[in-house]
């Protein structure tokens, strides 16, 4: 079965500055890869996902997220900040012809002035 | 507006109560999703129809029962409510596996 491991719990960052967040799945066989927001008191929204080909993808507001086949990984990254990207992150992951999405713990980005 | 709406948005009762979620999507999805979020922001699947029929129960208490009465609704009725059950319980649906889900606002139900 499918699992998801997000290595850091909280990250703060001050603004503008770059900042990684970290993602590790494991499965036996070909997988969908998305990262969802979810601001305060809100539901979650996809921010990007990769299905296949080009292993970097990227949102329309400055995220990317790389997939790494051999070292299961999808890391997030964006290059610079802004207060108004703190918020909880989760990568999921779902195996090709799978019903559910599984989720990662979460990763709550503080953004510091 | 096209969405996932759940209803209500708060739901605070005391424990031994049956109370009901509703979520409606107008997007033509053919799945739908319930999710429980709890205290430490962990997701963790509950249900999942596909259609109007049930092909996914992760080992939730018999006290939680989905409902699909067409697939652009799916409700979630809970019986004799425990302190355990405090959380917030997202609706989603999705066309299929490669699109994603769309979420709900989610409901925060609170038992006391």
């Amino acid at each position: 079965a499918q699992s998801v491991t997000q290595l850091d719990s909280q990250v703060p960052v001050f603004e503008e500055a770059p900042v990684e967040l970290r993602c590790n799945y494991s499965s036996s066989v070909s997988v969908y890869l998305f990262w969802y927001v979810q601001y305060p008191n809100q539901g979650l929204q996809l921010l990007l996902k990769y299905l296949s080909g080009s292993t970097l993808v990227e949102s329309i507001n400055g995220f990317e997220a790389e997939f790494n086949k051999s070292q299961t990984s999808f890391h997030l990254r964006k290059p610079s900040v802004h207060i108004s990207d703190t918020a909880e992150y989760f990568c999921a992951v779902s195996e090709r012809w799978a019903q559910k999405l599984v989720f990662g713990q979460g990763t709550r980005l503080t953004i510091n002035p | 507006d096209t969405a996932v709406s759940q209803t209500p948005k708060y739901l605070v009762t005391q424990m031994g109560n049956d109370k009901s979620i509703k979520c409606e999507q107008n997007l033509g999805h053919d799945t739908m999703y319930w999710y429980k979020q709890d205290s430490k922001k962990f997701l963790k699947i509950m249900f999942s129809y596909n259609n109007k029929e049930l092909i996914i129960n992760e080992t939730v208490p018999n006290r939680f029962s989905p409902k699909s009465p067409d697939k652009a609704h799916l409700n979630l009725h809970i019986n004799s409510l425990e302190l355990g059950d405090s959380a917030v319980y997202f609706c989603a649906s999705s066309p299929g596996a490669n699109y994603g889900y769309t979420f709900g606002s989610g409901t925060r139900l609170t038992v006391v």
